[in-house]
Parts: C-alpha cells; structure tokens; sequence
C-alpha cells in the first residue's frame, strides 16, 4: 500500500522569506506525485505535479517541487512567500498503473504567512 | 474553466437520519470521487465511479452508499448518519489519462451529526 508522510502539520514564515514544505512518499515504483493548496473555505487546487522526467517542476504562482527517487521525497519550495499564500498544503500520490486517479493525500501543511 | 458544484454548503444531521451529499460537474469528465475531510487524517477517498450507474468503493467505504446517475452527477448517501461521520466531504472530477489527472474539486460540504 502507498502513502504520504507530511511531518510538519504548521509553519509559520514571515513575507518574503522562502518556504520549504516536505513531503515523503512510501510506493513500489515511481508514482505520480501533486501538490495541491486548500484556501479557507475553498476545495483544493493543484499547485504542480510530476510523472516523469525533470526532478524540478514548475507550479502555479512561483511554486516548485524537486521529486527525488533516492529519497522517496517530493519537496515545494517558493522562493519569496507573500501573505496570500497563507493555506494548506496537501502533497498527494497517485499509482501509475491504475485507471483513473485515486490520490493518497498527507495530512497536508498550514502555511501561516506573516506581515 | 472546470467546475464542480457541490450541495449543500453546510449541513446539520441526527445520528440514525439519512444525509444526501450531492455533487455536479460540468467539465465532461468520466471520472467522480469522493473524499473526507478530517483533522489528522488529511483527506481520504470514500467513493468513486468512472462511468454513470456504476460505482467503486475506495478506502473507507463503510457507512456510506454513492450513486452515479449520469456522467454529471455523484451522490454520497449517509443511511444512517453517526456521529464519526462529522466531517468536511469533497467531491472531485477528473479526466480518463490514468494517474496524471489533475482532479478539480468542488468547495466542500460541512457535514455535522449531532
């Protein structure tokens, strides 16, 4: 069975500064990996997502993602944060060999953005 | 642009009533999901279906029913609502190219049994 880890259920970072956002998967192959962002009151957007070739994707709103097969890990990183970034932040996983897309969520990230 | 609209927004239920989540997507996808919502758990696939009349059970099915009687429209029924079914329920489309599919989801429904 897969899953996704999320250690940091909260982080806090003062405007401008960058964010990290870690996330790990458990899977028996090269999965298909997203990013999704939850604002308040809203469903969830996808951010980026990876399926093959370059380890760094390019997401929505200055937001990218390094998929690392050795470490099993799917980091987003931004580079300057803004006060409207401020949300969760869900890293799924998704099986390549089935139909459809059944994603496996972590237990996904606040992001508070300070002023 | 894609969307999923869900009803209602927010509901309050009795423990043993039956509850009727409704979702409708206008985007021409094959496939429907749907997914709880709770604190530590992140979010979790109850339901979903690829094709109308048909429906698959996910990962916590227990407790609830799902139906699919067009390409448009996915319900998730709660027959006998309880209270661990206290939860945020998304609902979400996507497309037939296996994996890669983005899912586009609705804005949620607040579902709280007393």
């Amino acid at each position: 069975a897969q899953s996704v880890t999320q250690p940091d259920a909260r982080v806090t970072v003062s405007e401008g500064a960058s964010l990290q956002l870690r996330c790990k998967y458990s899977y028996s192959a090269t999965p298909y990996l997203f990013w999704y962002v939850q604002y308040p009151r809203q469903g969830l957007q996808l951010l980026l997502k990876y399926y093959s070739g370059d380890p760094v994707v390019q997401g929505v709103n200055s937001f990218e993602a390094e998929f690392s097969k050795s470490n099993s890990s799917f980091h987003l990183q931004k580079a300057s944060v803004h006060w409207s970034d401020s949300a969760v932040y869900f890293c799924a996983l998704s099986p390549t060999n089935s139909a459809g897309n059944k994603l496996t969520f972590g237990i996904g990230t606040r992001v508070l953005v300070r002023p | 642009e894609a969307a999923v609209t869900q009803s209602p927004r927010s509901k309050v239920a009795v423990t043993g009533g039956k509850v009727t989540l409704s979702c409708h997507q206008t985007n021409n996808h094959d496939y429907m999901y749907w997914y709880r919502q709770d604190t530590g758990h992140g979010l979790r696939l109850i339901h979903y279906s690829y094709v109308a009349d048909s429906t698959e059970k996910g990962d916590i099915p227990d407790g609830y029913k799902a139906s699919r009687p067009s390409q448009e429209n996915f319900s998730l029924i709660l027959e006998l609502a309880s209270l661990s079914q206290t939860a945020v329920y998304f609902c979400a489309s996507s497309g037939d190219r296996g994996g890669q599919n983005t899912l586009y989801f609705g804005a949620g429904t607040r579902l709280s049994v007393l």
